[in-house]
């Protein structure tokens, strides 16, 4: 079974600043997608990147970028000039590409980001 | 499209009531999921519908929740005989294609007294 793990229970960001929030998983599988979800207070949770592991090259979406490295199994995600909407929950995902998996994803226990003025 | 919608928000019930939760997925999406999560953890997978097909269920899913889509749209999950441990965020998602990203609705927020 896969697992997904996130370490960082919290983390605080200035306004405007940079911000890393880690995962790491664990799959024998080789191919398979990872996913970045963001939950805000009392809102529901949005899709704000996802990686294909088949490809090398990092995906990026605006002020979000992650950092795959595949034999290490870990998948960062960037947030380049922090905003106050980017305050929210935000859990790191996995999904198979076997069609037998269902296309179920498993959820890492979610990173809080607090974003300060 | 308007999005994934679920009905109610939220539930408050007494132990050992039934309740049923509706969920109503982007139109055209035929890939239906339910998730549970509960405070300070990250969604767990319950059940998946293709169309009107039940596929997987999870061993989450006990003899007390039972999901149907009888038409291949919207999607009804009941919790019979609530007990306090089914107090929780029930999320459902959809997608088009089986590959495709999942969308997700706000939530039935279960609260068993």
């Amino acid at each position: 079974a896969q697992t997904v793990t996130q370490s960082q229970p919290e983390m605080s960001v200035q306004e405007a600043e940079t911000v890393t929030l880690s995962c790491t998983y664990d799959t024998s599988e080789s191919d398979y997608y990872l996913f970045w979800y963001k939950q805000p207070p009392s809102r529901q949770m949005i899709l704000v990147i996802r990686q294909e592991a088949y490809k090398q090259q990092n995906a990026t979406e605006n002020r979000f970028s992650v950092n795959f490295q595949k034999a290490a199994k870990s998948f960062s995600l960037k947030i380049s000039d922090s905003q106050l909407g980017d305050a929210a929950m935000y859990f790191c995902a996995y999904r198979s590409e076997f069609t037998g998996g269902g296309n179920k994803l498993t959820f890492g226990t979610g990173t809080q980001l607090k974003v300060e003025l | 499209d308007t999005g994934v919608s679920q009905d109610p928000r939220h539930k408050i019930t007494k132990r050992g009531q039934n309740v049923t939760f509706r969920c109503d997925p982007i139109s055209e999406h035929n890939r239906l999921y339910w998730y549970r999560q509960t405070l300070g953890q990250g969604p767990e997978f319950l059940t998946y519908f293709q169309n009107e097909a039940q596929l997987e269920k999870s061993r989450l899913l006990s003899d007390r929740f039972s999901a149907e889509r009888p038409k291949g749209s919207f999607s009804t999950l009941e919790i019979q005989r609530t007990e306090q441990g089914d107090s929780a965020m029930y999320l459902c998602a959809s997608s088009l294609a089986l590959r495709d990203t999942q969308y997700f609705g706000p939530g039935t927020r279960l609260t068993v007294l």
